[in-house]
């Protein structure tokens, strides 16, 4: 069964402190994505790659970097945590061609 | 800007019965749309697809229809069950690396 796998299901961390989320797909895929949804507001796309090294801004990628060294690993990064940014953080894969995302189970980030 | 609605209301049904679910869409023409299931504290798991040349595609209890010229998508789960309460989401799409523009989600409950 195809897999994305996010590291930390719940989190907590300090206002202004760096924070990474990890994310990795077993499936090969090319395209990889990073959201947040927050109550009211849907899924709200961050950060996405369609390769290595390889990055696109989403809609709200202020506040965010990304890191994809490896086709599998997606990294988000929180250069320096804030309370707006307590939020579910979900990571999606993508093949390449199929637009059907198959998504991680989410990271629940508070910061207090 | 693009824009993406569901009812925010959660829609209650009782068992058996259809539930019909909306998704209307403005300032966008997407080349297709996806429905996605999530449940509290999960990340969505992809239903369907239908594409803007089709009308309605259906999967076991699952039939979902796309009107380009109303700008509108119906999600309808026939004999419904206590099971299916979940919260549905709907994605249209374009464009190359799929990038996915979600609603907010309409939360359906069926009762037994």
């Amino acid at each position: 069964d195809v897999k994305v796998t996010q590291s930390s299901r719940y989190l907590v961390k300090r206002t202004g402190e760096k924070v990474f989320l990890e994310c990795v797909q077993d499936m090969d895929h090319e395209n990889m994505f990073w959201y947040r949804q927050d109550p009211g507001l849907g899924l709200r796309l961050i950060y996405f790659s369609y390769d290595v090294k390889m990055k696109e801004k989403g809609d709200i990628p202020e506040g965010y970097s990304v890191s994809r060294e490896k086709k599998e690993r997606f990294s988000l990064i929180l250069e320096s945590a804030s309370t707006n940014q307590t939020s579910m953080y979900l990571c999606a894969s993508t093949e390449a061609g199929r637009p059907d995302s198959t998504f991680g189970s989410g990271t629940r980030l508070t910061v207090v | 800007s693009q824009k993406i609605e569901q009812n925010s209301e959660a829609l209650n049904i009782q068992e058996g019965k259809t539930a019909t679910l909306t998704c209307n869409y403005t300032n966008y023409s997407p080349a297709y749309l996806q429905w996605y299931r999530q449940d509290p504290g999960r990340g969505p798991v992809f239903l369907l697809l239908i594409r803007e040349n089709e009308k309605e595609k259906r999967k076991e209890r699952l039939k979902v229809t796309f009107d380009t010229t109303l700008k509108q998508s119906l999600f309808h789960i026939t004999a419904s069950q206590p099971a299916d309460s979940a919260t549905y989401l709907c994605a249209p799409g374009s464009g190359g690396y799929n990038k996915l523009i979600f609603g907010a989600g309409t939360r359906l409950a069926v009762h037994p």
